[in-house]
């Protein structure tokens, strides 16, 4: 069975801090995607980034940087020198090859304190 | 702009009666689903269409119809609502093909409250 796990449910910080999201996922397909969404106070839901099971190579965009380890069948989230903007409700996602359904984590609620 | 439209954005009714709440898309995409999301529970997939006429069972299906008539659009239905089913609902589409590995578009959410 295919399943995503985002244990962290509810993180604060100080702005500017760093802050690491965990994403663990479960699947037994060699080909999958993983995907990370935000969804911000006004509800929402918005794309961050798409990674396939074949690229392990991390990415950076701004801020932001992503973790992707399959020994570990992890894909963690980093938010570098935090804004209150970043205050949001993280998703961590995972899609098959074989199918179109993408099964989500239940979340971790991100509170960036002024 | 590419977008996904849900309609109502907020929504109060009272047990029993139906209700309908709409969702189109521009994007040409043939899978479209329905999510609901509550405190805790992340966001679940209710029902799922890969394509016109033809729709399936998520994972929380019960008391939900769907129908696909037309490519773009994917109503959501509650015949007899009720207070279990109030919840915030996303539309989503993507482009599908096995292994396209597309994101999902979403709805801007409709908010649902049954009396």
């Amino acid at each position: 069975a295919q399943k995503v796990t985002q244990a962290q449910t509810e993180i604060s910080v100080v702005e500017k801090e760093d802050v690491t999201l965990d994403c663990v996922y479960e699947t037994r397909d060699t080909t999958y995607y993983l995907f990370w969404y935000k969804q911000p106070p006004s509800g929402e839901l918005v794309f961050l980034i798409r990674r396939n099971s074949f690229d392990e190579q991390n990415e950076i965009s701004g801020r932001y940087s992503w973790n992707f380890q399959k020994s570990t069948s992890s894909f963690n989230f980093t938010i570098t020198a935090s804004q209150v903007v970043d205050s949001a409700v993280y998703f961590c996602a995972l899609s098959l090859n074989r199918d179109d359904k993408i099964i989500f984590g239940k979340g971790t609620r991100l509170h960036i304190l002024p | 702009e590419a977008q996904v439209t849900q309609n109502p954005r907020y929504l109060i009714t009272v047990t029993g009666k139906k209700l309908t709440v709409t969702c189109s898309q521009n994007m040409n995409h043939e899978y479209m689903s329905w999510y609901r999301q509550d405190p805790g529970l992340g966001l679940r997939q209710i029902y799922y269409s890969m394509n016109v006429e033809v729709t399936d069972k998520g994972d929380v299906p019960e008391g939900y119809k769907v129908s696909r008539k037309e490519k773009r659009n994917f109503p959501l239905i509650l015949e007899s609502p009720s207070p279990n089913q109030t919840s915030l609902y996303f539309c989503a589409s993507r482009m599908s093909g096995v292994g396209s590995g597309a994101e999902a578009f979403f709805g801007q959410g409709t908010r649902l409250t049954v009396v």
